[in-house]
């Protein structure tokens, strides 16, 4: 099974800072990667799919990258609106979908 | 609007089983795969289940084989988890997710979810 691994586990940051989340997949997944962002008691909102592209209505300021098994999740200038907890996802032609343990974005 | 709306949830002692439902509007249900994705209190997303659009093809966590059976009624747009032999390591939020376009695909559409207690 593919194994999904995220840092850091919390990020501590402030408004305007730009920040990076890093997702490592334990054998190559091409580009078959998403983004997700989670909010407590809420459902997971789709933010990056095919490792790059953007979901539709997703704010640009946030950007994903990377190929084969490191990925990375940009937020440009972090609002008070994106502190929240993120998941990458594989998803790959083996019918097995695995989650990273999530990145919990705080306020500094 | 995309809609998706889960239902069934509740408590249920260890070796019971439960069926949730979730309920599929504003697309066209029998063209997406659906999934079921569960999320333990305080814990992270984990995949439960796929099926495609026809129904003839399903996927499960090695956690849940032999246990749980997943399904849809494309005439109700209704996607079900009949989940036997619970677990007190079930418990969960349990989620309906939405399939982007095939079914190997990140998912878009996510429902509120249903929570799920498995206790003595």
């Amino acid at each position: 099974d593919i194994q999904m691994t995220q840092s850091p586990s919390t990020l501590s940051a402030s408004v305007g800072d730009r920040v990076t989340i890093t997702c490592r997949a334990s054998q190559s997944i091409i580009n078959w990667l998403a983004w997700y962002q989670q909010k407590p008691g809420k459902a997971p909102k789709l933010l990056i799919y095919k490792a790059s592209s953007l979901e539709s209505g997703v704010p640009s300021r946030f950007s994903g990258s990377g190929s084969g098994t490191e990925f990375s999740l940009t937020i440009s200038s972090l609002q008070p609106d994106d502190f929240a907890t993120y998941y990458c996802q594989q998803y790959n032609n083996y019918f097995t979908w695995t989650f990273g343990q999530g990145t919990k974005v705080e306020i500094k | 609007e995309v809609q998706l709306l889960e239902s069934g949830g509740g408590s249920v002692q260890p070796g019971g089983s439960l069926r949730l439902s979730c309920a599929a509007s504003g697309f066209t249900f029998s063209s997406y795969a659906m999934n079921w994705v569960r999320q333990a209190p305080g814990k992270g997303l984990e995949w439960v289940s796929s099926l495609s659009g026809s129904g003839g093809s399903t996927y499960y966590a090695d956690f849940v084989k032999g246990r749980f059976t997943i399904s849809r009624d494309n005439s109700k747009n209704t996607l079900y988890v009949q989940m036997n032999s619970l677990r007190v390591e079930d418990t969960a939020v349990y989620y309906c997710a939405k399939s982007r376009t095939g079914i190997a695909d990140a998912f878009d559409i996510w429902g509120q979810g249903t929570m799920v207690t498995v206790s003595s």
